[in-house]
């Protein structure tokens, strides 16, 4: 069974550009989640989405937003990029919810110059 | 105050020795308890997963639950140098929403 899979693995951008990221769940896997992981903040919760709907959200400002489609692949979007915004993003996919197993992708590394 | 807090480390054992990672909260309303495990350049994964107060052992591994001190344990018999990552642990309330501490960084010396 293939696992979580997450494109790019890496991407560099300039602050003021927007990037999008891509996620691939576990097949049979509905809800999907998105992290933002940085070495001083640990793994910070941006949002879930399940079965297309987003059900929870983190508090990290509108510049985030996601989406889910019918296939239960995930993109996340970041618009208007800031220094800041460089982490590790984590995308992670359960059957029916986050408080459940979790299965976490390798992450993408974005760094803005 | 952080809702849940993790002893960054790094935390240097000799291979063989037992070791003890941990975690408070204040939340006391957390019922779902994990422990995860990440290597450089990966994610993480799920090494125990514990539900309300008690132990749990697998292997290895035996994660520790005392809600009345709301604090958390896992503690790794027999060490390897292969047990060398990064232990997130996390906790939730039944609402979907993981509270994650920011990880001890384990280094075990052959």
């Amino acid at each position: 069974k293939a696992g979580v899979t997450q494109t790019p693995r890496y991407l560099i951008k300039t602050r003021g550009q927007q990037v999008t990221l891509s996620c691939s769940p576990i097949s049979g896997h509905r809800s999907v989640s998105w992290y933002q992981q940085t070495p001083g903040q640990g793994l910070q919760f941006l949002f879930e989405y399940f079965s297309e709907t987003q059900r929870n959200k983190g508090n990290f400002p509108g510049r985030f937003s996601g989406r889910q489609f019918s296939n239960s692949r995930s993109e996340m979007n970041v618009s208007t990029l800031e220094l800041g915004d460089s982490a590790l993003y984590l995308c992670a996919s359960s059957a029916r919810g986050p408080d459940e197993k979790l299965f976490f992708g390798s992450g993408t590394q974005l760094s803005v110059l | 105050q952080k809702e849940v807090e993790q002893d960054p480390g790094p935390l240097s054992v000799p291979e063989g020795a037992i070791v003890s990672l941990n975690c408070t909260y204040s939340n006391s309303a957390f019922q779902y308890f994990m422990w995860y495990r990440q290597y450089s350049r990966k994610g993480p994964e799920l090494l125990m997963y514990t539900y309300s107060s008690g132990n749990k052992e697998d292997g290895r591994f035996t994660a520790q639950v005392d809600k009345s001190s709301k604090y958390i344990s896992l503690f790794i018999r027999d060490s390897q140098p292969s047990d060398s990552a990064t232990y997130l642990c996390a906790m939730s309330e039944s609402n979907y929403q993981l509270i994650w501490g920011a990880g001890t960084k384990l280094i075990i010396k052959p």
